[in-house]
């Protein structure tokens, strides 16, 4: 089935110990998205990429980073994790941007901070 | 602000009974309107979005303009619509604004 896949499904990491997270996807979608979403909280949009385009949210920390090496994979970079940022990472994906299309959600990652 | 309200984060139905989950929005122009969907173990769903006018799993929901609300309805609640329900809305720019979810529980 096509899909949206993410790994690790969990993930522990040490304060200040970077880590990255992953996702990909077989629908072969233009745009792909990474949400912060914190206990009882909405989904809270970090970046996304059209095509190749970066769009950073004016409030997403410089501690977060993003790849799109291709159009399957996008990862998540956070360079020093801190407490604060122990929450569930979805990534996202939509054929177009969401005014004309839905979007499809990985399982998510549940970050740990140590 | 643009801002999407879900006011209730708990709802309990009896089988059965007619279900109604509120999302109100603040936005001066006309959003798209969408509401998610994430039953137990499952990922984020859509369920239905406004511009299709669909009814899915029985579920509709219409747009009010005057109140700027956009409330997911059922006439007849059934077990497995217990779910995290998230309304969310484009604002006309690149992405999705959600709002906070509410849990609904369907008691059999």
């Amino acid at each position: 089935d096509a899909m949206v896949i993410q790994n690790p499904r969990y993930q522990v990491t040490q304060f200040g110990k970077p880590v990255t997270l992953s996702c990909s996807q077989t629908l072969n979608h233009n745009v792909m998205y990474w949400y912060q979403q914190k206990s009882s909280q909405a989904p809270k949009l970090l970046f996304h990429y059209y095509d190749k385009d970066f769009n950073n949210e004016a409030d997403t920390p410089d501690n977060f980073q993003s790849r799109r090496p291709n159009t399957s994979f996008c990862f998540l970079d956070i360079r020093s994790p801190g407490l604060g940022d122990a929450a569930m990472y979805l990534c996202a994906t939509s054929r177009t941007h969401p005014m004309a299309d839905e979007q499809y959600f990985g399982p998510g990652t549940r970050l740990t901070v140590t | 602000a643009q801002r999407v309200t879900q006011p209730e984060k708990l709802l309990s139905v009896f089988k059965g009974a007619p279900v109604e989950l509120k999302c109100n929005y603040s936005y001066s122009g006309s959003p798209e309107l969408f509401w998610y969907v994430q039953y137990s173990r499952q990922r984020l769903q859509l369920l239905l979005r406004h511009i299709s006018r669909e009814s899915i799993k029985g579920f509709t929901a219409d747009l009010n303009k005057g109140e700027t609300s956009f409330h997911l309805k059922k006439p007849f609640a059934q077990e497995e619509d217990s779910a995290m329900y998230y309304c969310a809305l484009n604002f006309g720019n690149e992405k999705l604004t959600f709002g906070t979810g509410t849990r609904l529980t369907i008691i059999p």
